[in-house]
């Protein structure tokens, strides 16, 4: 089983509407969670943080934290075609917090 | 929100030289860098983590002879790619981090640099 795993994708909706990014992991000792979205060509940019289990909101963007599940999903309201992007999903590990990052999900928000 | 530089944002080099790429934090003390490596429609592969004034820790099968890290200073790391070669072409990229006790988790990425070697 891969440490961080993501829905394969790609994923295409409709401008305006919620896009429902998922990502499971198998270190349960993770403790910190992040969401980054990455346009073609470009470097990764930070979107949310979240540490603690339940709902973090900023914005448009929503993270959702489940560690009994084992489960840190992303969800993009209104959705906008500046947000076609790939979103990596990544864990904090060791002492050093590196990133271990999920294969990413592809995302398309059709005008 | 934090602000990381990278420089060169591309650069071309014949094989067989060196190429040397920094990475600065601009408005916060980067305490540990870190350096990664992606290829095309491929996911960030972390090469190697670095903490000022101490010797860089790399990720298994990374050369640490090929690809020598120094973070003298608590703004400034930089990657040097040692005699190039056509198949360290990739986009690099670092990140950084406030890793202080009781610092943040998140790390901040520069916008990378494109190596190709001919």
């Amino acid at each position: 089983q891969k440490e961080v795993e993501q829905n394969s994708g790609p994923l295409s909706v409709p401008e305006g509407a919620i896009a429902s990014l998922n990502c499971t992991y198998s270190d349960r000792g993770s403790q910190s969670f992040f969401w980054y979205r990455q346009y073609s060509g470009k470097s990764p940019e930070l979107i949310m943080s979240i540490y603690s289990n339940g709902d973090k909101e900023d914005g448009r963007f929503t993270a959702q934290l489940n560690k009994a599940s084992q489960y840190v999903s992303l969800l993009i309201r209104d959705s906008q075609p500046s947000d076609s992007a790939t979103y990596l999903c990544a864990l904090g590990r060791g002492s050093a917090r590196q990133l271990t990052f999920g294969s990413g999900t592809q995302l398309t928000v059709l005008p | 929100g934090a602000v990381v530089s990278q420089h060169p944002s591309r650069v071309i080099c014949k094989s067989g030289t060196s190429v040397k790429i920094e990475c600065r934090s601009l408005d916060f003390q980067a305490t540990t860098m870190f350096w990664y490596r992606q290829f095309p429609k491929k996911s960030l592969m972390l090469m190697a983590t670095s903490n000022e004034g101490s010797k860089a820790t790399y990720e298994q099968g990374v050369e640490k002879d090929k690809f020598l890290i120094n973070h003298a200073s608590l703004t400034l790391s930089t990657l040097t790619v040692t005699s190039a070669h056509p198949e360290d072409s990739s986009f690099y990229i670092c990140s950084a981090r406030d890793g202080r006790a009781g610092g943040p988790d998140e790390q901040y990425f520069g916008p990378g640099t494109r190596l190709t070697v001919t």
